[in-house]
C-alpha cells in the first residue's frame, strides 16, 4: 500500500503571497490532520478532517485554513505568508477507526 | 490543557549502549501515549504505543510502558546501533479534549539521538 503522500516537498514563496499544499492519504483512510514544524515551537496541530468535515482545529491564525475532498485528499492554504511561517508542514491520515496516524515526508516552506 | 515533556537532548551514545529517553505527560483524560520518530530530511514514522495503563508498546527492540501513576512512558532500547540516530519524539492524543476526536496528537520537542560506532 502506498503511503502518505505530499507534494510539492519543496517550495519558496515572497511575504504576503499564498500557498496551497497537497496531501493524498494512505488508501482508505478517511481522517488527514496537518501539522507545522519548525525549531522553535516544534510539532504543533493545525486541523484535523474526516470525511469532509473539519472535527478539530488548532491556534493557528485564520490565514491556516484546510479542506478535504470526498476521495479523502486534502489540501491546506496559507494567505499573506509571514517570514514565521517558514517550516516543514506535515500531514497524517488516519483509518478512522484507531488512533495511529501515518505521516507523509512534509512539505518544506521557505518564506523569503 | 495537555502536555508532553521529554528529556533534552541531543543524546550522544556509543554503539550497543543501553538508552533511555524520558517523557512525562499532563493529560485531564485518558490519554494514548506514542513515540516517533523522525529520520533526517523524512516525515515521522510511528516507534510504538500504548492505549492504556501498564502497557508495554514495543518494535524493533524498542520498549515503553505507560505508567499511569507517575505519569510516564519512558523510550528504552538495551542495545543501540549507529541506524537508531534520529530524532525521537513522545506524544498523546486524548479525545475527552479534542472533540472526541483523537487525532490531535501533543508532542514534547524532541530529542536527538546520535549513535556512535
Amino acid at each position: 500500500k502506498a503511503g502518505v503522500t505530499q507534494t510539492p516537498r519543496y517550495l519558496i514563496k515572497t511575504r504576503g503571497q499564498q500557498v496551497t499544499l497537497s496531501c493524498s492519504p494512505i488508501s482508505g483512510h478517511r481522517s488527514v490532520s496537518w501539522y507545522q514544524q519548525t525549531p522553535g515551537q516544534g510539532l504543533q496541530f493545525l486541523f484535523e478532517y474526516f470525511s469532509e468535515t473539519q472535527r478539530n482545529k488548532g491556534n493557528f491564525p485564520g490565514r491556516f485554513s484546510g479542506r478535504q475532498f470526498s476521495n479523502s485528499r486534502s489540501e491546506m492554504n496559507v494567505s499573506t505568508l509571514e517570514l514565521g511561517d517558514s517550516a516543514l508542514y506535515l500531514c497524517a491520515s488516519s483509518p478512522g477507526t484507531e488512533n495511529e496516524q501515518y505521516f507523509g515526508p512534509g512539505t518544506r516552506l521557505t518564506v523569503t | 490543557g495537555n502536555s508532553v515533556t521529554q528529556m533534552e537532548g541531543p543524546v550522544t551514545l556509543s554503539e550497543e549502549a543501553f538508552l533511555t529517553i524520558n517523557c512525562t505527560y499532563t493529560a485531564t483524560g485518558y490519554p494514548s501515549l506514542f513515540w516517533y520518530v523522525q529520520y533526517p530530511g523524512e516525515g515521522l514514522q510511528l516507534l510504538l504505543k500504548a492505549t492504556k495503563a501498564d502497557d508495554k508498546g514495543s518494535n524493533k527492540g524498542f520498549e515503553a510502558t505507560y505508567r499511569k501513576e507517575t505519569t510516564s512512558f519512558h523510550l528504552e532500547k538495551g542495545s543501540v546501533q549507529v541506524s537508531d540516530s534520529a530524532v525521537y519524539f513522545c506524544a498523546l492524543s486524548d479525545s475527552r479534549n479534542s472533540g472526541g476526536s483523537n487525532y490531535k496528537l501533543t508532542f514534547g520537542k524532541g530529542t536527538l539521538l546520535t549513535v556512535n560506532p
